[in-house]
């Protein structure tokens, strides 16, 4: 297990259309995230899931945004209708429980360009 | 709501000097905080974490101090290498890790 991959690295996609990402979580991680960052900002919590179950969403998270994990492994995150203020870097996160461990292990994240 | 927040956006440190990042908080449920590094076109790394009910936790080369009176957190990296320039966050934690935005660490060599 080389760590959390997500895919694709790089998304352009034009305003309008839906875009989805994957993440593959590190194997052995029941908890799996999802953050937003932009230019010059700390990641931003959009939602999490333990195993299948999604457990919190962000109030950043509007309708338009659909996150999955359906076997609780990887995850999905779909867009529909992207606007341009979607454009930012999508990063996947996970980890054991807080009780357990606190560390979180990033992917390298999907930066998404709406033109 | 839960609020992390940075002083300072940039901060430059001569090689082999000690850097002092500096986090203040307004929430105080968070049960840890953590620094986080994040290198450029990466996604951010876990560096160390400090239970809510410490004061002090060190690991290797970095110090992390709370202070709860005054909700303040610090991250100190001794002896500063240029491995070390990185973009470093604090973060709470409670289920969740919540960043504030961050601190821009240059070395300079």
């Amino acid at each position: 297990d080389t760590g959390v991959s997500q895919d694709p690295r790089h998304k352009i996609t034009k305003r309008g259309q839906n875009v989805t990402f994957r993440c593959d979580p590190i194997s052995e991680h029941n908890r799996l995230y999802w953050y937003r960052q932009t230019l010059g900002q700390g990641p931003e919590f959009l939602t999490y899931f333990q195993n299948e179950a999604q457990l919190e969403k962000s109030r950043l998270l509007s309708d338009r945004f659909s996150a999955e994990r359906p076997k609780g492994s990887f995850s999905t995150l779909e867009i529909q209708r992207t606007e341009q203020g979607d454009s930012a870097m999508y990063l996947c996160a996970s980890s054991y429980p807080q009780t357990v461990s606190t560390e979180a292990f990033f992917g390298q994240g999907t930066r998404l360009t709406v033109v | 709501g839960e609020s992390v927040g940075l002083h300072l956006p940039t901060l430059s440190v001569q090689e082999g000097d000690n850097s002092i990042i500096n986090c203040a908080y307004s929430n105080s449920a968070s049960d840890y905080f953590i620094w986080y590094k994040q290198e450029s076109g990466k996604g951010p790394q876990f560096i160390i974490d400090i239970r809510s009910n410490m004061d002090k936790r060190q690991g290797q080369r970095v110090t992390v101090l709370l202070n709860k009176t005054v909700k303040h957190l610090s991250l100190q990296i001794a002896a500063t290498q240029p491995g070390d320039s990185a973009v470093y966050f604090c973060a709470g934690s409670y289920d969740k890790v919540i960043f504030g935005p961050g601190t821009s660490l240059s070395v300079i060599p």
